[in-house]
């Protein structure tokens, strides 16, 4: 089963700016909007932003999402302790005509 | 607001049946694909399959031998169910609510259902 690529971990201090990606391909992200959803260990995913760089309601201005090709990130600024959680990239693939999700990148705040 | 709460047994034979069932609460499931994804134990998130409130349905095509996914619009619940299960099936069960336009979000999620093949 292939999976959009993410890094499977990265780490930031609190305060700091930390990016993560995820790559695919001409199927998925390169024709199709990507969604970020981030889970806390022990709980459902969350929708955290959606349309490559949109952010649903309640979702603070610390998080934010580009797409450019086949590849797209996700940056928190201003790292807090609760941003501690694995976050998912996902985008519909033309080929799978489903979502495919990322492998999942764990982010520890240090 | 659009509640989902998954069910079903918790431990399955091989080689047997998994059925599971999501029943929404707090609205109707008109308008909207109902999906399930399950999470293996330490790995990332699989689509499984999606039904339209119509009926209309889309499989995971690695999974699509083994797997009906059915509505009950009547009850509000959707259902999954994949035979001749293995070891490989063991995860974490979510039903979703996802959009029916892109980027088709999935914005409402269950609490998830443990289930181990054993």
């Amino acid at each position: 089963q292939s999976v959009l690529t993410q890094a499977p971990s990265a780490s930031g201090t609190p305060g700091q700016r930390v990016t993560m990606s995820c790559s695919g391909s001409s199927s998925n992200i390169g024709s199709n909007a990507v969604n970020w959803y981030h889970q806390v260990p022990g709980t459902a995913p969350k929708l955290l932003i959606y349309s490559n760089n949109q952010r649903p309601s309640g979702v603070p201005d610390r998080f934010s999402g580009s797409k450019s090709g086949t590849s797209a990130s996700l940056a928190i600024s201003g790292l807090q302790s609760e941003d501690e959680a694995d976050y998912y990239c996902a985008a519909w693939d033309d080929s799978l005509s489903g979502p495919l999700f990322g492998g999942g990148t764990k982010l520890t705040v240090l | 607001q659009v509640q989902l709460q998954e069910s079903g047994p918790g431990l399955v034979k091989p080689s047997e049946t998994l059925s599971l069932t999501c029943t929404v609460s707090g609205g109707s499931i008109t308008g909207y694909y109902w999906s399930w994804i399950r999470q293996p134990p330490g790995k990332g998130l699989e689509w499984i399959a999606s039904i339209y409130y119509t009926g209309a349905t889309t499989y995971n095509p690695s999974l699509k031998s083994r797997i009906t996914i059915l509505g009950d619009r009547s009850k509000n619940q959707f259902s999954l169910k994949l035979t001749s299960v293995t070891a490989a099936d063991t995860a974490l069960y979510y039903c979703a609510r996802q959009g029916v336009t892109p980027p088709y979000v999935m914005d409402v999620w269950g609490q998830g259902i443990t289930v181990t093949v054993s």
